[in-house]
C-alpha cells in the first residue's frame, strides 16, 4: 500500500545549487502532478504528465524540469536553486481526471526545500 | 480575482458543532475535488464531484453547479477534523487542469 512515495521530505540548497526530487507510484496511474504551496496560498501546478513520454508546463514552470519516462516515475529537478523556489512541494497522481465521479487524487507526504 | 474562492478562511468551533466550508469558483468545470490538509502537511482528497452530493461518514459535500458553489459539512465536529481543508476545481476545456482554493484553516476545539 505504498500509494505516492516522495523523497526527500526536508532539504536546504544553497543558491545555485541543483537537486531533483523523487516521485513514484505504484497505482499505475496515468496522470502525475508536482505541486507548489506557498505560505498562505493555494497550490500551484509546476509541471504535469498524463503519461510515460508526455509532460506539459503549469502554471508555474520556470526554474524546473521534470521528465516521465515510465509510468511509475516522475521526477522534479531544480537547476540552480533561487530562494523563490523555498516552498513546500507535493507530487500527485490519478488514474484520469475526466469526468467519473470516484476518481480522487493521491498525494505524497510533501517536501520541504529551503534555499539559502 | 482568484478563479476559486474558500469562506472562511479560518473557522473555530466546539467539539460537537456543525461546520460548513463554502467554496466558491468562477469557470466551467467539470468536477470538483474536496482535500483536507493535516497538520504535518499530508494532503488526502476527501470526495471528488461532479453533481449532487457525497457523504462519508460526518463528512457530507454538496455542488450546485448553476450556482457555481460547493460546500462541505462536517457533523459532530471533533478536535481530529482540525486540518486545513482544501476546495480544487477541475476546469473544462482544451486542457484540464486543478486550480485550488487557498483552504480553510479548521481548529475545533475540546
Amino acid at each position: 500500500n505504498a500509494g505516492v512515495t516522495q523523497t526527500p521530505k526536508f532539504r536546504i540548497l544553497k543558491i545555485g545549487q541543483s537537486m531533483t526530487l523523487q516521485c513514484a507510484q505504484d497505482m499505475n496511474h496515468n496522470y502525475m502532478y508536482w505541486y507548489r504551496q506557498d505560505p498562505g496560498m493555494g497550490l500551484k501546478l509546476i509541471y504535469y504528465s498524463v503519461g510515460a513520454g508526455i509532460t506539459d508546463k503549469g502554471e508555474v514552470p520556470n526554474g524546473y524540469n521534470v521528465s516521465r519516462s515510465t509510468t511509475e516515475d516522475f521526477p522534479l529537478r531544480l537547476e540552480l536553486a533561487a530562494p523563490s523556489q523555498t516552498s513546500v512541494y507535493f507530487c500527485a497522481s490519478s488514474p484520469d481526471l475526466g469526468t467519473a465521479t470516484n476518481e480522487k487524487l493521491f498525494f505524497g507526504s510533501g517536501t520541504q526545500l529551503s534555499v539559502l | 480575482k482568484n478563479e476559486v474562492e474558500q469562506s472562511p478562511q479560518n473557522l473555530t468551533a466546539q467539539e460537537g458543532e456543525f461546520i460548513t466550508i463554502n467554496c466558491s469558483y468562477s469557470v466551467g468545470i467539470s468536477a470538483l475535488h474536496w482535500l483536507q490538509q493535516h497538520p504535518g502537511g499530508g494532503i488526502v482528497s476527501l470526495f471528488m464531484l461532479s453533481s449532487g452530493k457525497k457523504k462519508h461518514g460526518r463528512l457530507i459535500a454538496t455542488i450546485n453547479i448553476q450556482e457555481k458553489h460547493s460546500s462541505l459539512h462536517i457533523t459532530a465536529s471533533h478536535p481530529r477534523d482540525s486540518a486545513v481543508y482544501i476546495c480544487a476545481v477541475l476546469t473544462q476545456g482544451g486542457s484540464e487542469k486543478l486550480v485550488f482554493g487557498k483552504g480553510t484553516k479548521l481548529t475545533v476545539n475540546p
